[in-house]
């Protein structure tokens, strides 16, 4: 099946700092990427919609100026947490749309763990 | 709104069949109903999906009530390794293809 990669799977910063992940879908082209958040011990939280070469379409109560997204390509999308602090500590998990016989189908990274000290 | 309600947490003995039940009692006619599972620590992975008729891979089968109100998965022979978050999703083959979680079922395969 597609693959999406992420990367870094594990990051620690410091309070302040930018953290830059990447998500990328390896054998496919992906118009469409999803951006998740997840907690410990709760469900998957829907922050972002990726589309390329357009802004990402944010859920509600998602800061964008807070949460950047780029989507430049078919096969990158990154995602920028700006000024990170404690409380942005989570799992980020990004996905992709398949095309192809697979299209409709999401693909899921492995998931980047912020730490934020 | 997850549009699903699912109990949090089951569990299997391993080689047995696990059912894991989903309620969608709001389900829209065109909806599609999706089960992925979550892995400690790793993205979620697709299981299988349908939209009326019930449906077989080599990972599970989707059985759809008539109503299309509930659906339960079933992994014919459980092993270690299936123990994780199962969730059910209902989703509109629309163009966002955005697939919103709830809280899923906990399932542990016990030895």
């Amino acid at each position: 099946g597609a693959v999406v990669s992420q990367h870094p799977s594990r990051v620690i910063c410091k309070s302040g700092t930018s953290v830059k992940i990447e998500c990328r879908s390896l054998d496919f082209q992906a118009t469409t990427m999803f951006w998740y958040r997840q907690f410990p011990k709760q469900s998957l939280m829907l922050m972002a919609t990726s589309n390329e070469g357009s802004k990402a379409t944010y859920e509600q109560g998602v800061e964008k100026d807070k949460f950047l997204i780029n989507h430049a390509s078919l096969t990158l999308s990154t995602l920028t947490v700006t000024s990170a602090h404690p409380e942005d500590s989570s799992f980020y998990i990004c996905s992709a749309r398949g095309g192809g016989r697979n299209t409709g189908e999401l693909f899921f990274g492995e998931g980047s763990r912020l730490t934020v000290l | 709104d997850a549009k699903t309600t699912q109990p949090p947490s089951m569990d299997c003995a391993e080689g047995r069949a696990a059912n894991l039940p989903c309620n969608h009692s709001t389900i829209s006619g065109n909806e599609y109903v999706y089960w992925y599972r979550q892995i400690h620590s790793q993205g979620p992975q697709y299981i299988i999906h349908g939209l009326k008729n019930n449906e077989t891979n080599e990972m599970a089968s989707l059985i759809i009530t008539e109503d299309r109100k509930s659906s339960t998965l079933i992994l014919p022979h459980a092993t270690l390794r299936d123990t994780a978050v199962y969730y059910c999703i209902v989703r509109v083959e629309d163009s966002s293809y955005k697939l919103i979680f709830g809280s899923g079922t906990r399932l542990l395969v016990r030895p």
